[in-house]
This record gives structure tokens, sequence and C-alpha cells, in this order.
């Protein structure tokens, strides 16, 4: 089975200060999805962003951007000019092109200082 | 339009006892799934349903089951109670499959005494 793995269980960052999240993957197939899920504190899981694993290009949504490693297995978001509402657990997820199930990793904490 | 829905948004159960959670999902949405998160453990996936039926189903013992009704709703079933299923259980909705994004609920907090 596909493993992911966060190994920042916690990170902080200042206000407007711009921060990198570290996701790492396991998988020994071709075409898959990756993406980055946000779950601010007592609120709904949402989707921050999705990478095709066949798409070279780094997906970008406005301050949030990744950078996918393929050979290395490796994706990691970037949060920039961060602000208090950025303050959430984030989740690393991977996707089988060719599956349903997603395989999470176990979260980062992200603190905002103001 | 109205996101997935999840109730009840806590519950407090015994040990030994039965747990049921229910799942609304996206209007159009025909797959459903489970997972269960723990402190520390992110999200382990229980449970996929579609069209009525379970597709895959992720490593929980048998005492955890659900099902899908006609109008996609589901239910989690959480049989014999054991102090380790205190978690956030979310519930995630989906197009068919092919289609690449999970919507989530608001989550079932369940505490078991």
């Amino acid at each position: 089975a596909q493993t992911v793995t966060q190994s920042q269980p916690e990170m902080s960052v200042q206000e407007a200060e711009t921060v990198t999240l570290s996701c790492t993957y396991d998988t020994s197939e071709s075409d898959y999805y990756l993406f980055w899920y946000k779950q601010p504190p007592s609120r709904q899981m949402i989707l921050v962003i999705r990478q095709e694993a066949y798409k070279q290009q780094n997906a970008t949504e406005n301050r949030f951007s990744v950078n996918f490693q393929k050979a290395a297995k490796s994706f990691s978001l970037k949060i920039s000019d961060s602000q208090l509402g950025d303050a959430a657990m984030y989740f690393c997820a991977y996707r089988s092109a060719g599956g349903n199930q997603f395989y999470f990793g176990t979260g980062t904490s992200l603190t905002v200082i103001p | 339009e109205a996101g997935v829905t999840q109730s009840p948004t806590h519950l407090i159960k015994t040990r030994g006892q039965q747990a049921t959670l229910r799942c609304s999902p996206i209007s159009g949405h025909t797959s459903v799934y489970w997972y269960q998160q723990a402190l520390g453990l992110g999200l382990q996936f229980l449970l996929w349903y579609d069209e009525g039926e379970e597709r895959n189903r992720g490593n929980f013992p048998p005492r955890f089951s659900g099902r899908q009704f006609p109008n996609y709703s589901s239910e989690l079933n959480v049989n014999a109670l054991e102090l380790e299923d205190s978690a956030l259980y979310l519930c995630a909705s989906s197009l068919p499959p092919g289609y690449n994004e999970q919507f989530f609920g608001p989550g079932t907090r369940l505490t078991v005494l």
C-alpha cells in the first residue's frame, strides 16, 4: 500500500512570512494525484491544492504553491504571505489514478504568529 | 449548494455499546467515504461506498460496518465499542469514480467511556 509521510508534526510562521510544509510518499505507480488539504480548528477539511503526477509544472493557487519532485517522491506546500486564517492542520494525500482510495499523512499543525 | 453533512456532531457511548453515525453527501455525489481521525494518526481509511455497494474497505475489524442508502446517504456502525474507537469520524463524498476530489463533512466526535 502507498504511504504518505509528513515529518513535521508542528510548524510555525510569522504573519506575512513564507513557510514550507514537507510531504514524501512511497509508490510504485507512475500515474497518480497528490493533494494538500487544510483542516482549520473545529472546521471542515477543505482542498487547498492538487497536482497531477503527469504534469511537470508545479500547481499554484494564489498564495499556495507546491514543489513536486516526482523522482524524489516529494510534494511540499509553500504558503506565501502567511495570514492568521492559514492556521490549521495540513494533510498531504495521495490517490492513484486508477483508484478512489486516498492515503493521508499524519498532518502538520501550522501556527501563524501575529 | 449544501455540503456534506454528518450527524450527530458528538456522540458519547460506553464500552461494548453500538454507535451509529450518519452522512449525507453533496447532491449528485454517489460515492461516500468514511475515515477515522484519531489523535496523532492522521486519517485512516475505513470504507468506500458507491451506488449502494461497498467498494473498498480499510484495515479495520468487522465490527466497523456500514451501508449506503438509495439516496446515497450513508451510515457507519461500530459494534462492541472499545476505548480506542474514540476519534473524529469524517465522511467525504465525490462524484462517480474517476473524479479526483473528495469533499469532507464536519465529522462526528465519538467518545467511548
